[in-house]
């Protein structure tokens, strides 16, 4: 039971490049997020998902776009990278949307 | 808007002391209330959880909680801190029928021996 992984780990790119990041979870959640992890900042919700094939967006949408295909995956995408997009993106999953559970995090640079 | 408040962005206690983290929240119902424990270089991982009932909730690693709904308070304590305690900690509260989560800025707990 690998719980959240988020691939890749780590990843650089130059500004204006695109990226996906996937997230995968194997404990059958409805509820899938992507967050933002900044100094100071706290967690801010990028998007989520209640379900599968279902997405909706939070707190810092802009630069993003998100899809849900499988219900164990959640793959969040940056079509053109931004300076400002430089973070460490976290996925989290839960089944009642209480307690979620975390991946390790992408640590993103763009330079 | 319903928000979460940390007022300290770190804190620093001594190995074997006794630790108070603060949290605060703005929310018009009763909440749903969590304190995350975030490691370096690690995701979060929840400490413990406060729905209802008992307003003094045990958490992991020694942990607990006290919820005060006058104060609208839910302070994290832990009577002797260990070095391995170290980490950044996030008070959180959810709304929306329960699946978006508000969390707060976070508060780093650095251990000195």
């Amino acid at each position: 039971n690998a719980g959240v992984t988020q691939t890749p780990k780590f990843r650089v790119l130059k500004t204006g490049q695109s990226m996906t990041l996937l997230c995968a979870q194997d404990m059958n959640h409805e509820y899938m997020y992507w967050y933002r992890q900044d100094p100071g900042m706290g967690l801010r919700l990028i998007h989520y998902s209640v379900g599968e094939g279902t997405t909706a967006k939070g707190e810092v949408p802009d630069g993003y776009n998100v899809s849900r295909l499988k219900k164990q995956n959640f793959l969040l995408g940056l079509e053109s990278a931004a300076p400002s997009q430089t973070s460490v993106y976290f996925c989290a999953s839960t089944s009642r949307g209480y307690e979620q559970y975390f991946g390790p995090g992408t640590r993103l640079t763009v330079t | 808007a319903q928000s979460v408040t940390q007022p300290d962005i770190h804190i620093t206690v001594s190995e074997g002391a006794s630790l108070e983290l603060r949290c605060n929240y703005s929310y018009g119902a009763t909440p749903y209330l969590f304190w995350y424990v975030q490691s370096p270089g690690q995701g979060l991982q929840l400490l413990l959880k406060y729905f209802s009932g008992d307003t003094l909730v045990q958490g992991i690693k020694g942990f607990e909680a006290e919820f005060k709904r006058s104060q609208s308070s839910f302070n994290l304590r832990k009577p002797s801190v260990h070095w391995s305690d170290a980490a950044e900690y996030f008070c959180a509260v959810v709304r929306d029928g329960g699946f978006k989560t508000i969390f707060g800025a976070g508060t780093r707990l650095f251990v000195k021996a």
